[in-house]
């Protein structure tokens, strides 16, 4: 079936980095866009960044661009968000999600910025 | 960045009664607007997409209207399982938008 699973979280002091992965199966990965989404605790949904399906076009929400970086491997059918100078408001659940209209979603991977 | 105001933040009803929820932006967005449903602990699901167009499996009690500016989600009739948070998504400019969301929960 359709499966979204992200990986990649953990617990990180600010100013440093972090990669989450977001592994896809049950669907032709190279031929669709991909978003990133963040839920910080108790907080609604945010937008965090997009990528066309080869990787020519990547958008990014303004609160993380300059240190975030969206990239995909469509040879291993894995999304991937590279995080640098985490700060303590990055702490959430990062998720990603298919195009168009983020119709399938993974159950996240939890990142927490804390010294 | 293109704004979405959800309203009500919080609607209290009972199963079998009409639910209208309402959505907001900032500026036009033509039709390009989803509602996502979600649960505690679940992720979104997707339910209507381009303003008006149900998603894959989602039951005929929830519709979408509106374009422009103000948007509509309609559930016709609550089910229990129809208690939860709902967010609409502008996906007309770069940054997409999420609404704040709206909780409906039991009376």
């Amino acid at each position: 079936q359709v499966q979204l699973v992200e990986s990649g979280g953990g617990v990180v002091q600010p100013g440093r980095s972090l990669r989450l992965s977001c592994a896809a199966s049950g669907f032709t990965f190279r031929t669709y866009a991909m978003h990133w989404v963040s839920q910080a605790p108790g907080k609604g949904l945010e937008w965090v960044a997009f990528i066309s399906n080869d990787g020519s076009n990547k958008y990014y929400a303004d609160s993380v661009k300059g240190r975030f970086t969206i990239s995909r491997d469509n040879s291993k059918n894995t999304l991937y968000l590279q995080m640098s100078s985490l700060r303590a408001e990055d702490t959430a659940v990062y998720s990603c999600a298919r195009d168009p209209g983020l119709d399938v979603w993974g159950q996240g991977t939890t990142v927490t910025v804390s010294s | 960045e293109i704004v979405l105001t959800q309203s009500p933040a919080t609607l209290s009803l009972s199963p079998g009664e009409r639910a209208t929820l309402s959505c907001r932006a900032s500026q036009s967005v033509s039709s390009s607007l989803a509602w996502y449903q979600q649960k505690p602990g679940q992720a979104p699901r997707l339910l209507i997409y381009d303003a008006s167009n149900r998603a894959t499996g989602i039951p005929a009690r929830f519709s979408g209207s509106g374009s422009g500016t103000d948007f509509t989600l309609t559930v016709s009739s609550l089910e229990p399982e129809d208690f939860a948070v709902y967010y609409c998504l502008q996906r007309s400019k770069w940054p997409l938008t999420f609404g704040p969301g709206t909780k409906v929960d039991f009376k």
